[in-house]
């Protein structure tokens, strides 16, 4: 596709509720990325994928946060028994190799 | 570990001045990147910086590196309202060229009034 695409673009979650994002990368792109924005502060890292490895998953908070890339390319990040302060906008982004990362529009998430 | 500070968090300025917003970070990297973010919006790119000394500019924006200092600057000369924005400087958090992902600042919320 023309860009990162991700899914949904806003997602409201019962306390405890578990939650699915979606990341559609770039079409070649090898390398993939999620972040974690709490509202006014910079995103943060969650962990990053080379093709279907997940080569680093140190940024993610707890063990409810799990993310996959079975095939090397739409990735699946979950988020069991979701808290309050996980809300936040998740951020994907990919990049072809060690070029510049490209982000998609992210999911606004929000635990109620 | 890595950590990436910008100054100011919040700068309001008029229309047709100059400011400058730095970004210091505190482990060696080999590259640092500048993006802007528009309310409700993603992150959009602005500038790759890959060396010391290297200065890039893009319209009213010029971004610069020193690596030695650790710092680097974005640069609004004669501010444009629709410069307004977040600005965010990110730091590729280990050697391979940012393919390993970024720790970010927490942004530079900026507002230029006519």
């Amino acid at each position: 596709g023309a860009g990162v695409s991700q899914s949904p673009r806003y997602k409201v979650a019962k306390r405890g509720q578990d939650v699915a994002l979606r990341c559609d990368p770039i079409s070649g792109h090898v390398s993939l990325f999620w972040y974690q924005q709490a509202l006014g502060q910079g995103p943060e890292f969650l962990t990053y994928f080379q093709n279907e490895a997940q080569l680093d998953k140190s940024g993610l908070p707890s063990d409810r946060f799990f993310a996959e890339r079975p095939e090397g390319s739409v990735s699946t990040l979950k988020i069991q028994r979701t808290q309050q302060e996980d809300s936040a906008v998740y951020l994907c982004a990919s990049s072809w190799g060690q070029g510049e990362a490209f982000f998609g529009q992210g999911t606004r998430l929000t635990v109620v | 570990e890595l950590k990436v500070e910008q100054n100011p968090l919040f700068l309001s300025m008029q229309e047709g001045k100059n400011y400058t917003i730095y970004c210091n970070y505190s482990t060696t990297s080999d590259r640092l990147y500048w993006y802007r973010q528009d309310p409700g919006k993603s992150l959009e790119s602005l500038f790759v910086l890959l060396s010391n000394g290297a200065v890039k500019q893009e319209g009213r924006l010029m971004a610069s590196l020193d690596t030695k200092a650790r710092l680097s600057t974005l640069h609004i000369t004669a501010a444009v309202h629709d410069l307004s924005a977040t600005y965010f400087c990110a730091v590729s958090r280990g050697i391979g060229g940012g393919a390993d992902g970024l720790t970010f600042g927490k942004g530079t919320h900026l507002i230029i009034q006519p």
